[in-house]
């Protein structure tokens, strides 16, 4: 059981590029979310998604984009890529599509570098 | 709208000493409170959470949390910390977004 795969671990982008960030869960979780994490300022949630086809927008969502095709998948695309966007990337997931009691459960992140 | 503030950015206890991490939140319903743990170049570990019921809630890792809904806050405390919870503590409230602080970094002096 996997859990939270997030891919890939490490990333140098120029200005300007576009890329894909990748998460995947087995646990069959209908919430999945994006979160950037930059130092003294927590977690910072981009966009959430409650289940296939469903995404919606979080605090910081400019210059990303969502998409959630499946249950499992959960991208998250940089469309221009700025050195703004210099960070620490985390998807996470839970059980339930609404509000709930549940933990996330967290991947491991992925370390981007905008040049 | 919902916020988390956690006083502390950093702190350091000695191996053995008891810990308390303060967290206040603003909410607008009943919260769904969450502790998590995050080690160096890690993901993020749930620790604890709050949704109901008793108001003092038991986690992982000898660790536990108050609720105190006069004074908006929930935070977590450790009797003994040990050398390996040095680490950065995160709380957050919410339901479908969550929220977080901005967290508190945890030093453990031998």
């Amino acid at each position: 059981n996997a859990g939270v795969t997030q891919t890939p671990k490490f990333q140098v982008l120029k200005t300007g590029q576009s890329m894909t960030l990748q998460c995947a869960q087995d646990m069959n979780h209908e919430y999945m979310s994006w979160y950037r994490q930059d130092p003294g300022m927590g977690l910072r949630l981009i966009h959430y998604s409650v289940g296939a086809g469903i995404t919606d927008q979080g605090e910081v969502p400019n210059g990303y984009n969502v998409s959630r095709s499946t249950t499992e998948d959960f991208p998250l695309r940089l469309l221009s890529a700025a050195p703004s966007q210099t960070s620490v990337y985390f998807c996470a997931s839970r059980n339930g599509a609404g509000g709930g009691p549940y933990g996330y459960t967290f991947g491991s992140g992925t370390r981007l570098t905008v040049v | 709208a919902q916020s988390v503030t956690q006083p502390d950015i950093h702190i350091t206890v000695s191996e053995g000493a008891s810990l308390e991490l303060r967290c206040n939140y603003s909410y607008g319903a009943t919260p769904y409170l969450f502790w998590y743990v995050q080690s160096p170049g890690q993901g993020l570990q749930l620790l604890l959470k709050y949704f109901s019921g008793d108001t003092l809630v038991q986690g992982i890792k000898g660790f536990e949390a108050e609720f105190k809904r006069s004074q908006s806050s929930f935070n977590l405390r450790k009797p003994s910390v040990h050398w390996s919870d040095a680490a950065e503590y995160f709380c957050a409230v919410g339901a479908r977004k969550l929220v977080f602080g901005k967290g508190t970094k945890l030093t453990v002096n031998p």
